[in-house]
């Protein structure tokens, strides 16, 4: 059964350091999604990318944050300057139709220092 | 705006018993709910949703959710809960007014005790 992947599965940084996550998404797939899951706390709506465009971004997703999807496969979501704040569980998501149905990937577990 | 409440953090339940993961939504538009549910250091995993038609949803490893307009709820259930069945489980909501945007609710851990 096809799944979304996602890399690393940890990742340790420095604050004001850049990271890039990425995910691999469901080949057949149009619709991309990035989530983020603070310790503890609910699963947060970051951004959602059709096209090679964003559609729809949450206010957490400020000037700090970027994706993009490079080539055909991959799908990516960068933190220019982490802070503390970041440190979580981010989770790439993707849908073949238009807002129903997501596949999480298995998440990345962020950690700022 | 859409929004999704779960209202027990944590449901314990004996193994062979019935099991409820309760979930309520409030949407302007028509809703489509999901249910997912988290295992330890895992990811999301989709358990069933409705969209539109019949209110009794049967999703994977003998979940059902019956959708109540309503009562606005969509409640998880299992006839008979396994050990394994422990895990958080999400409730999810979209609102087909606003865009694409899944809300999730605070999630319920769900213990089930041998």
């Amino acid at each position: 059964e096809p799944e979304v992947t996602q890399t690393p599965s940890h990742q340790v940084t420095q604050m004001g350091q850049e990271v890039i996550l990425r995910c691999v998404p469901i080949s057949n797939h149009l619709y991309f999604y990035w989530y983020r899951q603070i310790l503890g706390q609910k699963v947060e709506f970051l951004v959602s990318f059709y096209n090679n465009e964003i559609s729809e971004k949450s206010e957490i997703f400020d000037d700090q944050f970027s994706v993009e999807r490079p080539d055909g496969s991959n799908f990516t979501l960068k933190i220019r300057s982490t802070k503390l704040e970041d440190s979580a569980m981010y989770f790439c998501a993707s849908s073949e139709f238009l807002g129903l149905d997501r596949f999480f990937g298995p998440g990345t577990r962020l950690t700022v220092l | 705006a859409q929004s999704v409440a779960q209202p027990e953090d944590q449901v314990n339940v004996a193994e062979g018993n019935p099991l409820t993961v309760k979930c309520t939504y409030s949407v302007s538009g028509n809703p489509y709910l999901f249910w997912y549910v988290q295992y330890p250091n895992r990811g999301l995993q989709f358990l069933l949703k409705y969209i539109t038609g019949d209110n009794l949803v049967k999703g994977s490893y003998g979940f059902e959710a019956e959708f109540n307009k309503s009562q606005t709820s969509f409640h998880l259930k299992k006839p008979s809960a396994l050990v394994s069945d422990s895990a958080l489980y999400f409730c999810a909501v979209r609102d087909e007014n606003y865009g694409q945007n899944f809300v999730f609710g605070p999630g319920t851990r769900l213990s089930v005790l041998p």
